[in-house]
């Protein structure tokens, strides 16, 4: 079946630093690919979302690509803020599945 | 404000209750989910139902129930079946079960068995 794997957490860097996401996924099909975060004590928002491959999405300075020859999207930001600390959860869709598969999720923790 | 109500945010149920939790949306989606969220596991689904009258167990539906009698509405039931039901549940909606992508989830509800 399909599933979604994602670097084990928590993450822990500095404000500025650098964030990579690790993300890959095995689907039988050609699935849409999407990162939702969670920060605390609430549910969970849309991110960014990718429906083809080399497709990349980006909102809030947090971009992703999606490489099918991977297998991977992977979430990349250039400089973090100490409002990035959140849960990050990579996730898949195949047409007509109708529902959507989860990663495990990271902790992202971000010192000022 | 369109969303998704969550409520109680916060349960607890001694072991043999069965226990409600409510989700209503005011989005005027046709799709329905629940999930629940363990530490270190992720999101795993529950139930899901795309139209009124209508849902279908997800990956670890036993010990829960859901009704969809109203598009607004999608009540989880957990069961004193339920062998570990200590847990964060996360309801969501999209607009249609082909866009499962683009959810909108509610601020969950946690419910801790006593």
């Amino acid at each position: 079946g399909d599933s979604v794997t994602q670097m084990e957490g928590p993450v822990t860097l500095s404000e500025e630093a650098f964030l990579t996401i690790n993300c890959t996924y095995t689907a039988t099909g050609y699935p849409s690919l999407f990162w939702y975060v969670q920060y605390p004590g609430e549910g969970l928002q849309l991110l960014l979302k990718a429906t083809k491959a080399d497709d990349k999405g980006s909102n809030k300075g947090f971009e992703a690509t999606y490489r099918k020859e991977t297998t991977s999207f992977h979430l990349e930001k250039g400089s973090v803020q100490v409002s990035d600390s959140a849960v990050y959860f990579c996730a898949l869709s195949e047409k007509g599945a109708q529902k959507l598969v989860f990663g495990q999720g990271t902790r992202l923790t971000i010192n000022p | 404000d369109g969303g998704i109500t969550q409520s109680p945010k916060y349960l607890f149920r001694k072991e043999g209750q069965n226990v409600t939790l409510s989700c209503e949306q005011n989005l005027n989606h046709d799709a329905m989910y629940w999930y629940r969220q363990d530490p270190g596991q992720g999101l795993r689904l529950i139930y899901y139902s795309q139209i009124v009258n209508d849902f279908q167990k997800g990956d670890i539906a036993e010990g829960y129930s859901v009704s969809r009698e109203k598009k607004e509405s999608f009540p989880l039931t957990v069961t004193s079946a339920q062998k570990n039901p200590t847990a964060f549940y996360l309801c969501a909606s999209s607009i249609d079960g082909d866009n499962t992508g683009e959810l909108f989830f509610g601020e969950g509800s946690r419910l801790t068995v006593l």
